[in-house]
């Protein structure tokens, strides 16, 4: 089934804490991104990478970080999360440049204390 | 920059009735892709409908239509016979060209969805 497998789907941590949350997806994408929803703001966009070691900075890149090793992963890294960043995330890839629907994973859920 | 506005952020609607949520975008593009995402409360993101700028008909997907105005930069979506299962958070999105090779997906803040029964 082609699917974005996100982990994990709910995070607790504190501050300072370093954390990844995984992405993975099956379908062979060339574009793969991260997005952060919150209330009132709606999804605002973090990273996103156009293919293998391709990576460039969204609208909301501050304290977060990427990595696009391999065609199929793109983890985001907390290096030292903060309560701020207390925030629905959403992974999500698409083919490519054609306009292809964005396909989402079932986002992760974070609170840091 | 690109933005997408939602003026909206909550609409009810009756069972079996239209409700027609808005949309606007700013943009100084010509080629650009226009979405509509439907987000239930399982918050997982699903497609409803998208929108090539360059097509000058509005896309439809069964209860599902959009009105494309591209001079007035707006961007509605429609439902028609409204049902329980369509209560859900909407956004509206924007995918941009930044430059060859590179773009962005540009989000609304969202409208909240309620239908009654």
């Amino acid at each position: 089934e082609a699917q974005v497998t996100q982990n994990p789907r709910y995070l607790i941590t504190v501050t300072g804490k370093k954390l990844t949350v995984t992405c993975s997806q099956n379908m062979n994408h060339e574009y793969m991104s991260w997005y952060r929803q919150d209330p009132g703001l709606g999804l605002r966009q973090i990273y996103y990478s156009m293919n293998v070691e391709v990576t460039d900075k969204g609208d909301v890149p501050e304290g977060y970080k990427v990595s696009r090793k391999e065609k199929r992963n793109f983890p985001l890294i907390l290096e030292s999360p903060s309560p701020n960043q207390t925030s629905l995330y959403f992974c999500a890839s698409s083919l490519g440049p054609l306009g292809e629907k964005l396909f989402f994973g079932s986002g992760t859920q974070l609170s840091v204390l | 920059a690109q933005t997408v506005t939602q003026s909206q952020p909550e609409m009810s609607v009756q069972e079996a009735e239209t409700v027609t949520l808005s949309c606007t975008y700013d943009t100084s593009e010509s080629d650009y892709y226009l979405f509509w995402y439907k987000q239930p409360p399982s918050r997982q993101m699903i497609l409803v409908i998208r929108q090539e700028a360059y097509k000058q008909q509005n896309a439809t997907e069964n209860r599902f239509s959009v009105n494309f105005q591209k001079a007035a930069k707006s961007f509605s979506l429609k439902i028609s016979d409204s049902q329980l299962g369509d209560a859900a958070m909407y956004f509206c999105a924007y995918r941009s060209l930044i430059t060859s090779g590179t773009y962005k997906y540009i989000f609304g803040t969202g409208t909240r969805l309620k239908v009654l029964a």
